[in-house]
């Protein structure tokens, strides 16, 4: 089944306790994305990447890295997590990273940074 | 000003009636419009793309207004299972690395 996971679902950590977040799609898509999503603010893009050993930064990369070493795998780093970055986040693919891609999200992960 | 602006909802109505909402961007260049769909706490999927000429899914039609920066959307005989956010996104250039989400409305459709 073509898809985009996420692990953990869900995850309560502790300020300054770095975290991965690990994202794979089984569609050979050339693009991945990382999003939060807050209420009222709707999806803001953290990271992207065009393909492997190509990312860039979105509209809200600060806090956050990430790396493309594999094409189906693009991890999210929180190095030191801090309770403004309590979010729901979602990963998404799509074939080639062109405006009229259809996104494809993974089920998300909902963090909480006490 | 937002880039993209959505009325947040809630929009409440009963099945079986015609529900529409609006979208407007500010960015004139935008290239790509759709509408995604998101149930409760769980991932976008897209309900469908716009385009210039508007075009219809089912009970579904979007329309793009590029004078006026809106799209729209309408939903005819509108059923319980539609109940969800509905998502408006805009694609400023052709990367998909410019792509901007709204925060969506939330329609819930009573019995």
């Amino acid at each position: 089944e073509a898809q985009v996971t996420q692990n953990p679902r869900y995850l309560i950590t502790v300020t300054g306790k770095k975290l991965t977040v690990t994202c794979s799609q089984n569609m050979n898509h050339e693009y991945m994305s990382w999003y939060r999503q807050d209420p009222g603010l709707g999806l803001r893009q953290i990271y992207y990447s065009m393909n492997v050993e190509v990312t860039d930064k979105g509209d809200v990369p600060e806090g956050y890295k990430v790396s493309r070493k594999e094409k189906r795998n693009f991890p999210l780093i929180l190095e030191s997590p801090s309770p403004n970055q309590t979010s729901l986040y979602f990963c998404a693919s799509s074939v080639q990273g062109t405006s009229t891609d259809t996104q494809y999200f993974g089920p998300g992960t909902r963090l909480t940074v006490l | 000003r937002k880039e993209v602006e959505q009325d947040p909802g809630p929009f409440n109505v009963p099945e079986g009636a015609t529900v529409a909402f609006n979208c407007t961007y500010s960015n004139s260049a935008s290239q790509s419009f759709f509408w995604y769909r998101q149930d409760c706490r769980k991932e976008p999927k897209l309900l469908m793309s716009v385009y210039s000429s508007g075009n219809e899914d089912g009970r579904f039609t979007a329309q793009l207004n590029r004078a006026s920066q809106y799209i729209s959307l309408l939903i005819r005989d509108s059923k319980l299972s539609d109940s969800a956010t509905y998502l408006c996104v805009v694609a400023k250039y052709s990367s998909a690395s410019k792509i901007i989400f709204g925060s969506g409305t939330r329609l819930s459709i009573r019995p």
